[in-house]
């Protein structure tokens, strides 16, 4: 059973604050992994991805990879209210039964920016 | 303005009735899936489709049918649902995930929220 964990949180941070999202991963197989917001009554859109290990850039977001200890996180620089939502974690690997990969998701982590 | 769309959007329907949700893609892609999202719960996979074959039917119950005519469109049929089967209904589609380029993902459409009374 290929798994994905997330803390479903939520997590509280301040304005202004670093907030930081966890995730980890049973599937030495993934190959690239990726980061979801959904805000409350919407669907999953994407925020970004990785595939490599270290780090990776995308304006206030951060993803970072780290293949040996099965960890994916995404920094939020400055957060603002309006990051309020659910992240998920999402991994891409092979589904058995069909040869066909798909993405596995977490459950997602609430957060919360208070002003 | 999304590349999936989903219609409706919103439904409501009685346990006895017969109804479909449609889904249109206009990415070019060639796979397409179904998920459902029940309130505060998380993604569930349904249904999975890679070049117009079903390729993934995650244990659903038979009382939802899917449908793919073609790469472009993706129809749940649903009958005798039961209250609990009310939830956000989500269309996807992306290109082919096992080949390609490791960025290639499923993008969502904006749902379809599926009330049965």
């Amino acid at each position: 059973q290929k798994e994905v964990e997330q803390n479903s949180g939520p997590l509280s941070v301040p304005e202004g604050a670093i907030a930081s999202l966890n995730c980890t991963y049973s599937d030495r197989g993934s190959q690239s992994f990726f980061w979801y917001r959904q805000y409350s009554g919407k669907s999953p859109e994407l925020i970004m991805f990785i595939y490599s290990n270290g780090d990776k850039e995308d304006g206030r977001f951060t993803a970072q990879l780290n293949k040996a200890s099965q960890y994916v996180s995404l920094l939020i620089r400055d957060s603002q209210p309006s990051d309020s939502a659910t992240y998920l974690c999402a991994v891409k690997g092979i589904v058995l039964n069909s040869g066909y990969s798909t993405l596995t998701f977490g459950k997602g982590t609430m957060l919360l920016v208070s002003p | 303005e999304t590349g999936v769309t989903q219609t409706p959007r919103h439904l409501v329907m009685g346990m006895t009735n017969k109804k479909s949700l449609k889904c249109e893609q206009h990415l070019g892609h060639n796979a397409m899936y179904w998920y459902k999202q029940s309130a505060k719960k998380p993604l569930e996979l349904m249904f999975v489709y890679n070049f117009k074959e079903q390729t993934e039917n995650n244990s659903v119950p038979s009382r939802f049918s899917p449908e793919c005519p073609n790469s472009s469109h993706l129809f749940l049929h649903l009958h005798t649902l039961q209250p609990e089967d009310s939830a956000l209904y989500l269309c996807a589609s992306s290109q082919d995930l096992t080949t390609g380029y490791s960025g290639n993902t499923i993008y969502f459409g904006e749902g379809s929220w599926l009330t049965v009374v």
